[in-house]
């Protein structure tokens, strides 16, 4: 079973700003790598596949990269509305499909 | 618009069995795979089950397996799981998600919440 690691597990930033979050595979998952933005009370929504491909209606300031084993989300100039939970999941080899354990994106 | 609808959800006590339900709209149900992926409360997201679209390829976590069966009925566009020998560790809100072969999990429904509870 491959091993999702996100980090940090809480990432404080203010709006206007830059945020980074990353997703570590314990083997290659090549771009096969989704993250997913989870509000409270809300499901998951897919934000990104293919490691770097935004989903249909997913703002530009959201971008994604990396292959391989280390992946990166950035958000480039947060907005009220993007501070949420972020996971990530790897869908290269599976059963099972794993997820990361998340990263929670707060206000500073 | 595509849609998923869970339903089934509730509160059982430990040992007893539960039939979740998902109902699909908007897309050629017959022609995805579907998941079944739950949330502990407070906690990250644990794929369950899966099963593919004409229901020849099924795979189950081991947490779950042996306990939980997943099935499908393409003519109701509807996916279930029926869970027996519920366990405390089981508590937590089940949601379902389509997908195909190596592409993310996309769209997912609301989510239903079991408790297991005495």
């Amino acid at each position: 079973e491959i091993v999702m690691t996100q980090s940090p597990a809480t990432l404080s930033v203010s709006p206007g700003e830059r945020a980074t979050l990353s997703c570590r595979a314990s083997q290659s998952v090549s771009s096969n790598l989704a993250w997913y933005q989870q509000k409270p009370g809300q499901a998951p929504r897919l934000l990104i596949y293919g490691a770097s491909t935004r989903a249909t209606g997913i703002p530009a300031r959201f971008s994604g990269s990396g292959s391989g084993t280390e992946f990166t989300l950035t958000i480039s100039s947060l907005q009220s509305e993007d501070f949420a939970v972020y996971y990530c999941q790897q869908y290269n080899n599976w059963p099972p499909d794993t997820f990361g354990q998340g990263t929670k994106l707060e206000i500073k | 618009e595509v849609q998923l609808v869970e339903s089934g959800g509730g509160l059982v006590k430990p040992g007893g069995s539960l039939r979740l339900s998902c109902a699909a709209s908007g897309f050629t149900f017959s022609s995805y795979s579907m998941n079944w992926v739950r949330q502990a409360p407070g906690k990250g997201l644990e794929w369950v089950s899966s099963i593919s679209s004409s229901s020849s390829y099924i795979y189950y976590a081991d947490s779950v397996k042996g306990r939980f069966t997943i099935s499908r009925d393409n003519a109701k566009n509807s996916l279930y799981l029926q869970m027996n020998s519920l366990r405390a560790e089981d508590t937590a809100v089940y949601y379902c998600a389509r997908d195909k072969y190596q592409q993310p999990f996309d769209p997912w429904g609301q989510g239903t919440l079991v408790t297991v509870s005495s």
